[in-house]
C-alpha cells in the first residue's frame, strides 16, 4: 500500500461545475496535510495547508480532512480551464520536514 | 523577491563523473529538501535537513550525499551518477514546524548516459 494514495485520472470537469479530488494516507500519526498544484513542465505550487478535522475554505477551494477515514479532499467550486493542472496531495510523516507526496490527480476542466 | 534558486537547469552528464546541483533560499527557512520526480512515481524525497548541520535522509537517498554548512544553502552530490538518476530534481524549502509547507525551486532536469 502506498503511503498517500491518489486517483491518477485524469478527471474531466465542465466549467463552472466542482471538481472533486480525494486523498488517503496511512501513517496515523500524520498530522499535516497539503495540496500542491502543478502545471506540466512547471514545479508545486502549495495551494492548501489543513491540520485538523473538517473544512478549511480559501477562495473557490475547500480542504477536508476526516482522519478517522484517513481521508483529505479537496473541492474546487466554479471550476476555471486555468484549474487544469495536476494535484498533489501531501503529508508529513514524523517529522514535520519529511513530507510524503501522493502521485496526483490530473485534472482537466472543459469549456 | 522571495525564491527557491536551482542550478543548473538542464544537465546532460556521463555515468560515474561527480556533480553538484546547487541549492539556495532567500527566505531565512530553516527546513530544506530534495525531491525527485518520476512519472508514475510521483515526487519522492531524496533528504531533508532540519537546520543547519542537521540532515536526514528522506525515501530515495541512495547514490544521492547533501550537505547543510550555511542556512541558505542545500547543495545535492551525485558522486557517481547512473541512469537510473535521470530524473527531474527539485529543491524545496519551508519555515520549521507543521503548517508551512514547501516552496519549490523552478526544477533541474538531469541526464545521466
Amino acid at each position: 500500500q502506498k503511503e498517500v494514495e491518489q486517483n491518477s485520472g485524469p478527471l474531466s470537469v465542465p466549467e463552472g461545475a466542482i471538481a472533486s479530488l480525494n486523498c488517503t494516507y496511512s501513517d496515523r500519526g500524520s498530522q499535516s496535510f497539503f495540496w500542491y498544484r502543478q502545471y506540466s513542465g512547471k514545479s508545486p505550487e502549495l495551494i492548501m495547508f489543513i491540520y485538523s478535522n473538517g473544512d478549511k475554505e480559501d477562495g473557490r477551494f475547500t480542504a477536508q480532512l476526516n482522519k478517522a477515514s484517513q481521508y483529505v479532499s479537496l473541492l474546487i467550486r466554479d471550476s476555471q480551464p486555468s484549474d487544469s493542472a495536476t494535484y498533489l496531495c501531501a503529508v508529513n510523516k514524523g517529522s514535520a520536514s519529511k513530507i510524503i507526496f501522493g502521485s496526483g490527480t490530473r485534472l482537466s476542466i472543459r469549456p | 523577491e522571495a525564491q527557491v534558486t536551482q542550478n543548473p537547469r538542464y544537465l546532460i552528464t556521463v555515468t560515474g563523473k561527480k556533480l553538484t546541483v546547487t541549492c539556495s533560499q532567500n527566505m531565512n527557512h530553516e527546513y530544506m529538501s530534495w525531491y525527485r520526480q518520476d512519472p508514475g512515481l510521483g515526487l519522492r524525497q531524496i533528504y531533508y535537513s532540519m537546520n543547519v548541520e542537521v540532515t536526514d535522509k528522506g525515501d530515495v537517498p541512495e547514490g544521492y550525499k547533501v550537505s547543510r554548512k550555511e542556512k541558505r544553502n542545500f547543495p545535492l552530490i551525485l558522486e557517481s551518477p547512473s541512469p537510473n538518476q535521470t530524473s527531474l530534481y527539485f529543491c524545496a524549502s519551508s519555515f520549521a514546524g507543521s503548517g508551512y509547507g514547501y516552496t519549490f525551486g523552478s526544477g533541474t532536469r538531469l541526464t545521466v548516459v
